[in-house]
């Protein structure tokens, strides 16, 4: 049962303009979600996240959305850049009291075109 | 600041041999701790969860198994592997108490079972 789904496994965007990559979830009972990127052979870094009290949080080039009732997020990068290039999860918390599990997505591979 | 590290950073084992992947975080303490999981072309996958000594929540049943002997210290261990546990293998740390805050990863551990 996947709770966190990215339906869209790669995404080619060029330099300059903007790229979203969307998340969709099923458990209502997540209510923080948070965005990594992932270099090959590498951990994940953390690159925004946003809480379910809020619909968009910016951080610089980066926004994440927030749909709650379409139980949907996304990720806008702008503008992209080649270094932008790998590969973004998204993941989902919360749920009762001591439910500490971060469960993600299974990736869209961004390619920032020059 | 705090630090995560993981070792041996690639491993080559036959199959049927024995597994243990170690991790360690510094620089906090009581932290949440997680074991997850990339095998090739899926995304990650949360094979183990900490909140204490001792304490640890199985979300995958399989051959592996986890064990933290240490407050800061988080093993990963299997008895016989097999060729499905080829991935990459990823520990992470939270703040203990919180499930809306960063995942910090280590740099993985490449597990190749031929």
């Amino acid at each position: 049962d996947q709770q966190v789904k990215q339906n869209s496994p790669s995404l080619s965007v060029q330099e300059g303009r903007i790229s979203i990559l969307n998340c969709d979830y099923t458990n209502s009972m997540f209510d923080y979600f948070l965005w990594y990127k992932k270099y090959p052979a590498e951990g994940p870094t953390f690159l925004i996240s946003i809480s379910s009290i809020k619909d968009k949080n910016e951080d610089g080039r980066f926004t994440v959305f927030l749909n709650k009732s379409a139980k949907h997020l996304s990720l806008h990068i702008v503008p992209s850049q080649p270094g932008d290039s790998a590969v973004y999860f998204c993941a989902a918390s919360g749920g009762p009291s001591g439910t500490y599990k971060y469960i993600f997505g299974t990736g869209t591979r961004l390619k920032v075109l020059a | 600041s705090q630090t995560i590290h993981q070792w041996p950073a690639t491993l080559v084992q036959p199959v049927g041999s024995p597994l243990s992947l170690e991790c360690t975080v510094e620089g906090t303490s009581n932290p949440n701790l997680y074991w997850y999981r990339q095998a090739a072309g899926r995304g990650l996958q949360l094979l183990f969860y900490s909140v204490g000594i001792g304490q640890i929540s199985s979300e995958v049943p399989q051959n592996l198994s986890a064990s933290r002997p240490q407050d800061r210290q988080f093993i990963l261990s299997s008895k016989k592997l097999l060729l499905s546990d080829s991935g990459f293998y990823l520990c992470a740390w939270s703040v203990k108490g919180r499930y809306t805050g960063e995942l910090f990863f280590g740099e993985g551990s490449r597990l190749t079972v031929l």
